[in-house]
């Protein structure tokens, strides 16, 4: 298995240009999400799927979309970057949602926005 | 919502030695207690993790308690190693997962 995939591994973007970061899982997990990491501020939770064709918001949910077409694939979409969106994209996944199901992350996505 | 905080932010300890990572917890429904390890470039990692019926887990080196009465959980790791070096984050569930802020260990040889 390989797990959770992240692409792509960095990106620069300008201010007001749009971009889709990829995650995929192998694992037939029910439950993905997507976190933004920042310097001293831990992850925060962006938006959550429990399953195919179902999504919602998390603590930080302004500037991003997703959509969950498949149980494998969760992508993130920024469709007007700015500057406060530069962060450290993950993207995880469990066997299902609620507690004591273990989350597995992705190596993350690396955004820079100018 | 359910609000974690996390100290300390950084932690130097000799090889050898033990490491205490402490966090405390807003959401009193909270169940669900896990610690991550963030290596350099690299995702987290869960390496241990508590159910809220539970007041201490042991695995190895590694030992994580908990006190629902004060709404704090700690992470215990003893006879450091170098390459025990990274950063941990604990996290709380409730509805979701809300992180600490991190603590970056530095193990010295």
């Amino acid at each position: 298995n390989a797990g959770v995939t992240q692409t792509p591994k960095f990106q620069v973007l300008k201010t007001g240009q749009s971009m889709t970061l990829q995650c995929a899982q192998d694992m037939n997990h029910e439950y993905m999400s997507w976190y933004r990491q920042d310097p001293g501020m831990g992850l925060r939770l962006i938006h959550y799927s429990v399953g195919a064709g179902i999504t919602d918001q998390g603590e930080v949910p302004n500037g991003y979309n997703v959509s969950r077409s498949t149980t494998e694939d969760f992508p993130l979409r920024l469709l007007s970057a700015a500057p406060s969106q530069t962060s450290v994209y993950f993207c995880a996944s469990s066997r299902a949602s609620g507690s004591y199901n273990e989350q597995f992350f992705g190596p993350g996505t690396r955004l820079t926005v100018l | 919502g359910e609000n974690v905080e996390q100290h300390p932010s950084t932690l130097s300890v000799q090889e050898g030695d033990s490491a205490v990572i402490k966090c405390t917890y807003s959401d009193s429904a909270s169940n669900y207690f896990p610690w991550y390890k963030q290596e350099l470039g690299k995702g987290p990692q869960l390496i241990i993790d508590i159910r809220s019926n539970v007041g201490e887990k042991k695995d190895q080196r590694i030992a994580v308690t908990l006190n629902k009465t004060a709404k704090h959980f700690s992470l215990h790791i003893t006879e450091t190693q170098p390459e025990d070096s990274a950063v941990y984050f604990c996290a709380a569930w409730d509805n979701d997962m809300r992180f600490g802020a991190g603590t970056r260990l530095t193990v010295k040889p």
